[in-house]
């Protein structure tokens, strides 16, 4: 069976405080995805990655960064936490040949006071 | 970035009855998902659809890629309260490398 997990599911951080949110997939998936989720603006791409050390710029990347040293890892950095990266951060990978069917993880509820 | 229209916003509908709803874009596209959220939960994928003028069903669940490519849509048959969430459609444009695109999603609520 096909999984995701995220290293927290709820998370509450002060402003500039650096942040990790870890992600694990065990489907030995290429690709993997960070998205952030806000009420009324859907799922937005922060970054991804398609192979380890690879990584590509989403459409909202500022404030972010992201480390894939394992293939089953990525991680997502929040360098200076601020109250507007306040959000709901789901992970997701994909990665059978011609397919692309994303796989999410339970995401991760950051607060940031 | 590339738009996904996906119609209705939201819906509330009695239990028992049938839900409908579409994701449309002047695009072309070759894949099309559908994905339902719980609340709290990350997406789980429901149907993918892979050729124009395909029909998929999951259970109660439905789902066509529109013969222009540039459509889906999702049916619900005899909802249940279960069957509350956000159900959001995906598209995979060639372009576009392994990303999605992804709808603002349809926000279902059912009435017992």
């Amino acid at each position: 069976d096909v999984k995701v997990t995220q290293s927290s599911r709820y998370l509450v951080k002060r402003t500039g405080e650096k942040v990790f949110l870890e992600c694990v997939q065990d489907m030995d998936h290429e690709n993997m995805f960070w998205y952030r989720q806000d009420p009324g603006l859907g799922l937005r791409l922060i970054y991804f990655s398609y192979d380890v050390k690879m990584k590509e710029k989403g459409d909202i990347p500022e404030g972010y960064s992201v480390s894939r040293e394992k293939k089953e890892r990525f991680s997502l950095i929040l360098e200076s936490a601020s109250t507007n990266q306040t959000s709901m951060y789901l992970c997701a990978s994909s990665g059978v040949l011609g397919l692309h069917e994303q796989f999410f993880g339970p995401g991760t509820r950051l607060t940031v006071l | 970035g590339q738009q996904l229209n996906q119609s209705p916003q939201s819906m509330f509908i009695q239990e028992g009855e049938d839900v409908s709803m579409n994701c449309t874009s002047s695009s072309i596209f070759n894949t099309w998902l559908w994905y339902k959220q719980d609340p709290g939960e990350g997406p789980v994928l429901l149907i993918a659809l892979y050729k124009a003028g395909e029909l998929t069903s999951n259970g109660r669940l439905t789902a066509q890629f529109g013969i222009t490519r540039k459509d889906s849509f999702l049916n619900i048959s005899a909802s249940i309260p279960s069957d509350v969430g956000i159900y959001f459609c995906a598209g995979h444009l060639m372009e576009y490398g392994n990303k999605l695109v992804f709808g603002a999603g349809t926000i279902l609520r059912v009435k017992s």
